[in-house]
Order: C-alpha cells, then sequence, then structure tokens
C-alpha cells in the first residue's frame, strides 16, 4: 500500500465497553509504534514493536491497554473498560528496520470518543 | 525527566513571508530531534531528522537547526505558502532505547 493506514478512522463508544483500533503499517517495514494524542497534548508514546522481539509496552498508560502484531503485518490496539479519559486520536507508524535514525510515517490516526 | 516546549503555540503569517519556528528541550543530552507536520485526517508526517551530531538539516524550503548545548532547535521556512498551513512537531529522542517525547506543537496559519 501507499502508506499506513488506520480503521476505524472514527469510533464513539460508551464507557466500559471494550474497542479495538487497528494499524497496516507500510508492506516491509518491520517497526511499528502506537502513539496517542489527547486534544490539547502532544504525542504519547504507547508502545512499540519490532520484528519478532518482544514489544516495548513502557508507555502503555494502564493494565486496560493492550497492543499484538502479527509478524510485521498488522497490529491491534485494544483498550478495555474504557473510560472517558481514553478519548484521544490514536495515531499508528511504522518504520522500515526500527532504527533510531529512520524516519517513521505516520496512519492518519483514529479518533477516540469515549461517552 | 526531558521536557520538548514549542513557542509559539499558534503563529498566523502573510503568504511569502519567511518564519522560525521554536522547539527547546530541557536535557542537552539528546539522540537525534525531529520535527514533524500534522494535517488534520492525514497523520503526521516526517519533515527533517536531525542526529546529535549534526547542527542543521535542509530539505526544500524548509532547515532545520539543533543545537543540543542551549537545548534548542529552529526550524525555518522560507517564503510561506498556504499550504504550509498545519500543526509542526517537534520531537526529541533522549537516548539511543528510550521512547520519543513530542511538544505540544505550533499551529501556523499561512493567510493567502
Amino acid at each position: 500500500g501507499a502508506g499506513v493506514s488506520q480503521s476505524p478512522s472514527n469510533k464513539v463508544t460508551e464507557k466500559g465497553k471494550d474497542v479495538e483500533l487497528r494499524c497496516d503499517p507500510i508492506s516491509g517495514h518491520t517497526a511499528l509504534y502506537w502513539y496517542r494524542q489527547r486534544l490539547g497534548q502532544g504525542l504519547e508514546f504507547l508502545i512499540y514493536f519490532q520484528g519478532n522481539s518482544a514489544p516495548d509496552k513502557s508507555g502503555l498508560p494502564s493494565d486496560r491497554f493492550s497492543a499484538e502484531r502479527t509478524g510485521e503485518s498488522v497490529s491491534t490496539l485494544t483498550i478495555q473498560r474504557t473510560q472517558q479519559e481514553d478519548s484521544a486520536v490514536y495515531l499508528c507508524a511504522s518504520s522500515l528496520a526500527g532504527s533510531l535514525l529512520e524516519t517513521q510515517y505516520f496512519g492518519p490516526g483514529t479518533r477516540l470518543l469515549v461517552l | 525527566k526531558q521536557e520538548v516546549t514549542q513557542i509559539p503555540a499558534a503563529l498566523s503569517v502573510p503568504e511569502g513571508e519567511n518564519l522560525v519556528l521554536n522547539c527547546s528541550f530541557t536535557d542537552s543530552a539528546i539522540y537525534n530531534l525531529q520535527w514533524f507536520r500534522q494535517d488534520p485526517g492525514k497523520g503526521l508526517t516526517s519533515l527533517l531528522l536531525i542526529q546529535s551530531s549534526q547542527r542543521e538539516q535542509t530539505s526544500g524550503r524548509l532547515n532545520a537547526s539543533l543545537d543540543k548545548s542551549s537545548g534548542r532547535s529552529t526550524l525555518y521556512i522560507a517564503a510561506s505558502q498556504p499550504g504550509d498551513s498545519a500543526t509542526y512537531l517537534c520531537a526529541v529522542r533522549p537516548g539511543r532505547d528510550d521512547k520519543i517525547i513530542f511538544g505540544k506543537g505550533t499551529r501556523l496559519h499561512i493567510l493567502p
């Protein structure tokens, strides 16, 4: 594909429900990142996948957040028992080899609203 | 703890003007610094990445400088165009294995 894609583009849910966000990275990119951007705030790193290595989960805000990645393809970010403070734009990015010298390519984001 | 600050939060300038966006970080020991552009509905686009050993990077009308000792980076945009209107984000990687830390961005509006 031409770039990183994310779905859904928008999601409205009720407090307490679970949501699943999807990210399709650029084909061939081994590194995948999830970020969150709350209204008026900067981007927050959530989790990083690199090949078959154990993911870096240091940014996950609570145990309600989890993410999976199948091989070097699709990733899903799951938020269980959503809270209003989870409302944010969730951004996914990928890079070719995960080198810190590389540029990350971002998807359009999923805008999550928890009522 | 590394913190990234961007000033101003918002900026409006007439088309054609040259402008400078500022980014400051509290810990001068960084691995690299990156400037992004954020357009609504399109996610982020990486503009320039500066390694800690570099002092500047250029791409087209954009020039980014890095002064680690003073904890500052600037993004210079020459001959601004309405299409440059977007939010510009500065991001720092403190160390090789550290996560990226973003500033809150500068919302730029170029007036036609």
